[in-house]
C-alpha cells in the first residue's frame, strides 16, 4: 500500500537554528514527491516536485533532497515567517491521486 | 491571474441536509481534484476529474457524494444527507496536465450541526 509518513510531528526551532524534515514513502513506483506548505486556514501551497533519486531542489531558506526511501526538507537558517505545516505528498506511477502524510508543524521562535 | 477559487469559505449544514461545494480551476487548467482533510489527518483523496468526465473516483464515499465538472462553469461536490462526520476541510486543486504538482484553493469548511 502507498503511504507517507512524516517526522517529527511538530518542531520548535529558534529563529537562525538549522534543521531537518524527513518524509518517508511507500509507493509501487514513484512519479513525483511533492513538498507544500500549509498555513492556519488556507490551502496547502506548492513548493517543490521532486522526481529522482539524487535530486535536489532549492528555494530561499528551503532545500529539498530524495532518496530511493525518504525525502528531507532542510531549513537553514529559518525565520518567524517560516513558520507552519509542512507536507510532503507522493504520486504513484499506476495512479492519479497524491498520497499525503500529516504534516510537521513547524514553529520558529524570535 | 486568478488563483485557484472555491466557495463558499465556510458551510453550516443541518444534519441531512445538501451540502454543494464549488470550485473554479486555475485559467487553463482542465484537471480538477478534491481532498478532504479531517482534524489531526492527513489530506485524503476523493476525485479526479476533466471537464465533464469523472477520471478517477476511488476516494469517494460510495453513497451521498457526487461530484462533477460540467462543460462551462465550476467543479461542484455535492454531499447529500450530510451527517456529523462529513464536518470537515475541503480542498479543491488544478493542474494544467495529469502529472503536475497541484495548486490548491483555500477550501471550504464545512460544519455539520
Amino acid at each position: 500500500e502507498d503511504q507517507v509518513t512524516q517526522s517529527p510531528e511538530a518542531l520548535r526551532l529558534q529563529e537562525g537554528e538549522s534543521s531537518s524534515l524527513n518524509c518517508s514513502y511507500t509507493v509501487s513506483g514513484l512519479r513525483g514527491l511533492f513538498w507544500y506548505r500549509q498555513d492556519p486556514g488556507k490551502g496547502p501551497e506548492f513548493l517543490f516536485t521532486l522526481y529522482s533519486a539524487g535530486e535536489e531542489k532549492e528555494k530561499e531558506r528551503l532545500k529539498a533532497t530524495l532518496t530511493k526511501k525518504e525525502s528531507f526538507l532542510h531549513i537553514t537558517a529559518p525565520k518567524p515567517e517560516d513558520s507552519a505545516t509542512y507536507l510532503c505528498a507522493v504520486q504513484a506511477n499506476t495512479g492519479n491521486q497524491f498520497y499525503f502524510g500529516t504534516g510537521t508543524s513547524l514553529t520558529v521562535i524570535p | 491571474n486568478a488563483g485557484v477559487m472555491q466557495n463558499p469559505r465556510h458551510l453550516v449544514r443541518r444534519r441531512g441536509q445538501e451540502a454543494r461545494l464549488r470550485c473554479s480551476p486555475m485559467k487553463g487548467h482542465s484537471h480538477v481534484y478534491w481532498y478532504r482533510q479531517l482534524p489531526e489527518e492527513g489530506l485524503k483523496f476523493m476525485v479526479y476529474l476533466q471537464k465533464e468526465n469523472i477520471i478517477d473516483e476511488s476516494g469517494m464515499p460510495k453513497e451521498r457524494f457526487s461530484a462533477e465538472f460540467p462543460k462551462e462553469g465550476p467543479s461542484i461536490l455535492r454531499i447529500q444527507q450530510v451527517v456529523r462526520g462529513d464536518s470537515a476541510a475541503y480542498f479543491c486543486a488544478s493542474s494544467p496536465r495529469d502529472s503536475d504538482g497541484y495548486t490548491f484553493g483555500s477550501g471550504t469548511r464545512l460544519t455539520v450541526v
